[in-house]
């Protein structure tokens, strides 16, 4: 079974460029969240996807970021303009549902100079 | 909104030593429980669920949490610590509307 992929796995911007992430979920899985973790701390939701309509996006700074989910298979990320503070990796994950294990991606670490 | 507090940032125990990694979270309902382990540049892997049943979950690698209900608490455990089981631990919460929230780790370091 393929995992989830991510892309690139690593990106290094100024500040006030923007930036896209990418992701594919594992095959049949309808629920895809994205996440920061900044160094040295846990992972941060900023949205949940099911299938193709947004479950919660209640930490996702919607002023700079935004993510779709067309045709609820693969999923983008965007930042614009970045900022300092957005230094992290944002990683994937997907699901089954309901209670089911998350598998994550190996992340993407954003670089913000 | 589902919380997560993990005790302790950094733990460290000499190898063959107990492992003991506390998890408490805030919840008005019993939520599902994860413990996952993050090894250096690598993504999360599961260690461990708990959803429902039995209150004592086993999970790969000799570790185990158990479900306490009255103390709203998954600690991890393992009865002998290796080398290889160094790395960040992660407790996570998802409650009935399948929203997976973090704690903000506990890096296990073990001495030889």
């Amino acid at each position: 079974e393929a995992g989830v992929a991510q892309s690139p796995r690593y990106k290094i911007i100024e500040k006030r460029q923007s930036v896209a992430f990418w992701c594919n979920p594992i095959s049949g899985h309808a629920t895809l969240y994205w996440y920061q973790q900044i160094l040295g701390q846990g992972p941060k939701l900023l949205i949940q996807f099911q299938n193709n309509g947004v479950v919660d996006d209640s930490q996702l700074p919607k002023d700079r970021f935004s993510a779709e989910r067309l045709k609820g298979v693969d999923s983008t990320l965007k930042i614009q303009p970045a900022k300092l503070e957005d230094s992290a990796v944002y990683l994937c994950a997907s699901s089954y549902g309901q209670g089911a294990e998350a598998f994550f991606g190996q992340g993407t670490r954003l670089t913000v100079v | 909104a589902q919380s997560v507090t993990q005790l302790g940032s950094h733990v460290s125990v000499s190898e063959g030593a107990l492992v003991l990694l506390r998890c408490n979270y805030s919840s008005s309902v019993p939520p599902y429980l994860f413990w996952y382990v993050q090894y250096p540049n690598q993504g999360l892997q599961l260690l461990l669920k708990y959803t429902t049943g039995a209150t004592l979950v086993k999970g790969i690698n000799g570790f185990e949490a158990e479900f306490k209900k009255s103390e709203t608490s998954f600690h991890l455990t393992k009865p002998s610590a290796h080398m290889s089981d160094a790395a960040e631990y992660f407790c996570a919460v998802s409650p009935l509307n399948n929203d997976m929230r973090f704690g903000a780790g506990t890096r296990l370091t073990v001495k030889p």
